[in-house]
């Protein structure tokens, strides 16, 4: 099955500082790359995906990139605010009816205003 | 206004009691999916479904059984609660097929068993 390793587990930055949140998957039937943030007392709720025919999608300060190669995706955010904080989840799954997501175990962003 | 539903939001209870956490779905999605998780810490997913009649197992085994008899819901039953089952319970819906495999999650059961 698939396995998705995420890192690191813990962020601390400055506002105003860029965050980047990397992830690996192993298996190459993986083609769709969601990204997940929970805020405090909150649901996971998706902030950006990507599929496996595309490199990089961008969405106001949010990023992912995707190296199908070396089986990586990572979560870029830059101009960071406080309100970014929260715990991001990365998952890897294949678009059919048969797959179910894989997530990796979080990595918790703390913004420091 | 579609939604992913869970009930009760808070739930106390004491050792060996029978719980059914319940959850419902309005957005018409075919998978749903039971996942346990401790504040800020990783998802573990407990059980999912295809569709009606349809019922998995996932990677954590919490002696929990789920039912999908309907499309749009989802009830997570435990027979007999146990403190190690303190924690909360988050249910998701979504599109199966290539339409896309975003999941919807809901508000969350916080359970403590005491």
């Amino acid at each position: 099955g698939e396995n998705v390793e995420q890192h690191p587990s813990t962020l601390s930055v400055q506002e105003g500082d860029s965050a980047v949140i990397k992830c690996t998957y192993s298996d190459s039937a993986s083609n769709y790359f969601p990204w997940y943030k929970q805020e405090l007392g909150k649901r996971p709720q998706l902030i950006i995906d990507i599929r496996s025919n595309v490199g990089e999608k961008k969405d106001q300060r949010i990023a992912v990139t995707l190296n199908k190669t070396a089986k990586h995706f990572s979560l870029h955010i830059t101009e960071t605010q406080p309100e970014d904080s929260a715990v991001y989840f990365c998952a890897a799954t294949s678009l059919g009816g048969s797959y179910i997501p894989t997530f990796g175990r979080g990595t918790s962003l703390i913004v420091h205003p | 206004e579609a939604d992913i539903y869970q009930t009760p939001r808070y739930l106390v209870i004491g050792t060996g009691k029978k719980i059914t956490l319940e959850c419902s779905q309005t957005m018409g999605h075919d998978k749903m999916y039971w996942y346990q998780q401790d504040p800020g810490m990783e998802l573990h997913l407990i059980h999912y479904s295809y569709g009606v009649n349809s019922t998995e197992k996932g990677d954590l085994s919490s002696e929990s059984t789920v039912s999908r008899i309907r499309t749009e819901h989802f009830p997570l039953t435990l027979e007999s609660a146990r403190p190690s089952h303190t924690s909360q319970y988050l249910c998701a819906s979504s599109l199966a097929g290539g339409r896309g495999d975003t999941q919807y999650f809901g508000p969350g059961t916080r359970l403590t068993v005491l």
